[in-house]
């Protein structure tokens, strides 16, 4: 059974860092891409961030492009997501999902059940 | 970006009632269109994927359509365990978008 649990979030500061950790197990983590997926409180979905088996090929919404480091150890089965620089507006509940398709990088399967950072001072 | 417009936001049926949720793009998506479910306190689960395949393990009284910018989820027979929030994502292109959502409720 695939099970992804995040972990890392909480209250922050404006401009201050957060790293989020998203642990893996039920499937070989190394032969799928992973992502970060945001909800703010009442918006909708938000993609984050991509990152491909390897972790040679990284992608990031334009919001967070330069704040953000997506990165995974797939000797640990774990996808990290460095949040620098944070703001208000980042405020949300993270996912981390799987991949749909084997080596490759599409869209979304499994999912997390998620971790909320806030920013606020 | 591409925009997904999703309809109806709220959506109350009978059991067994058929229920049809739509989502409308900016732009042509080729049929990389994506259906989840949402059940509260629960991680989104993916129903549909590429506009009519339907996930392993997913009931067969869903099923999706579409084509162009325009793509339909139908719940054939509606279950008391459908209640939920339903969601499309496109991945067309980047960044992959979603609707907006529509929460279905048992009336």
């Amino acid at each position: 059974e695939v099970q992804l649990v995040e972990s890392g979030g909480g209250l922050v500061q404006p401009g201050r860092s957060l790293k989020l950790s998203c642990a893996a197990s039920g499937f070989t983590f190394s032969n799928y891409g992973m992502h970060w997926i945001r909800q703010a409180p009442t918006k909708g979905l938000e993609w984050v961030a991509s990152i491909s088996p390897s972790g040679g090929s990284t992608y990031y919404r334009d919001s967070v492009k330069g704040r953000f480091t997506i990165s995974r150890d797939n000797a640990k089965s774990t996808l990290y997501l460095q949040m620098d620089s944070l703001r208000s507006e980042d405020t949300a509940t993270y996912y981390c999902a799987t991949d749909r398709v084997y080596y490759g990088l599409s869209s979304f399967d499994y999912w997390g059940q998620g971790v909320m950072v806030t920013v606020s001072s | 970006d591409i925009q997904m417009t999703q309809s109806p936001s709220f959506l109350s049926a009978s059991v067994g009632d058929r229920v049809t949720i739509n989502c409308k793009a900016s732009q042509n998506i080729n049929k990389y269109l994506n259906w989840y479910q949402q059940k509260l306190g629960e991680a989104p689960k993916l129903l549909i994927y590429n506009t009519n395949n339907l996930q392993t393990g997913i009931p067969s009284r869903f099923s999706g359509s579409g084509s162009g910018t325009d793509y339909t989820l139908t719940i054939s027979s509606l279950q008391p365990e459908d209640v939920a929030t339903y969601f499309c994502l496109q991945h067309s292109s980047r960044p992959l978008t979603f609707g907006s959502g529509t929460k279905l409720e048992i009336k």
